[in-house]
């Protein structure tokens, strides 16, 4: 019972393009969306969040769009770079409710980026 | 000046023993938590305390019993181990637990042999 779900295990971009990493959910009690990146042998590491009021955040050459009514949301990244190659985790909780700070993840996508 | 850190960074055992990994945060945050990221590679919560309080036990086998000693402090404690718990455990805090990002330590492997 995944109630957050990043289908694509993995995406290889050329440098300078865009990445487009997509996630979905399906508890509609979800009201606050982040995503995380990992590098190997080192835990996550927060890259920008999203609250549900909002459509897009946007944080440099990072940008995540919600569609509440998809409940779908997606990470860009512009122009990629071979240093933004790592695990990219969607993770997203219920802030009003009793589940205090907790996160459900997605499994993470694996990006690849060539120069 | 790591801002959560575990220790171990690995740990290989033998089913049936008892083990604990620390974790610290000089972040001065109020809230700590444990993750397990199991072979499927999901990240899932299995502890949060908030000033010391127990906030959300995840369904996690008593044989598991967190321990904070402090707000900088949240130990995970792990009696008669199994096959089953061998996964990487993640510390991570934040401030609050609202919309507050966490901040993740780098992971204990722990493998059950």
């Amino acid at each position: 019972d995944q109630q957050v779900k990043q289908n694509s295990p993995s995406l290889s971009v050329q440098e300078g393009r865009i990445s487009i990493l997509n996630c979905d959910y399906t508890n509609s009690m979800f009201d606050y969306f982040l995503w995380y990146k990992k590098y190997p042998a080192e835990g996550p590491t927060f890259l920008i969040s999203i609250s549900s009021i909002k459509d897009k955040n946007e944080d440099g050459r990072f940008t995540v769009f919600l569609n509440k009514s998809a409940k779908h949301l997606s990470l860009h990244i512009v122009p990629s770079q071979p240093g933004d190659s790592a695990v990219y985790f969607c993770a997203a909780s219920a802030i009003g409710g009793t589940s205090y700070g907790k996160l459900t993840f997605g499994q993470g996508t694996i990006l690849t980026v060539h120069p | 000046d790591t801002a959560v850190s575990q220790t171990p960074k690995y740990l290989v055992t033998q089913m049936g023993n008892d083990k604990s990994i620390k974790c610290e945060q000089n972040l001065g945050h109020d809230t700590m938590y444990w993750y397990k990221q199991d072979s499927k590679k999901f990240l899932k919560i299995m502890f949060s305390y908030n000033n010391k309080e127990l906030i959300i036990n995840e369904t996690v086998p008593n044989r598991f019993s967190p321990k904070s000693p402090d707000k900088a402090h949240l130990n995970l404690h792990i009696n008669s181990l199994e096959l089953g718990d061998s996964a990487v455990y993640f510390c991570a805090s934040s401030q609050g637990g609202g919309s507050a990002p966490l901040h993740f330590g780098n992971g204990t492997r722990l493998t059950v042999t």
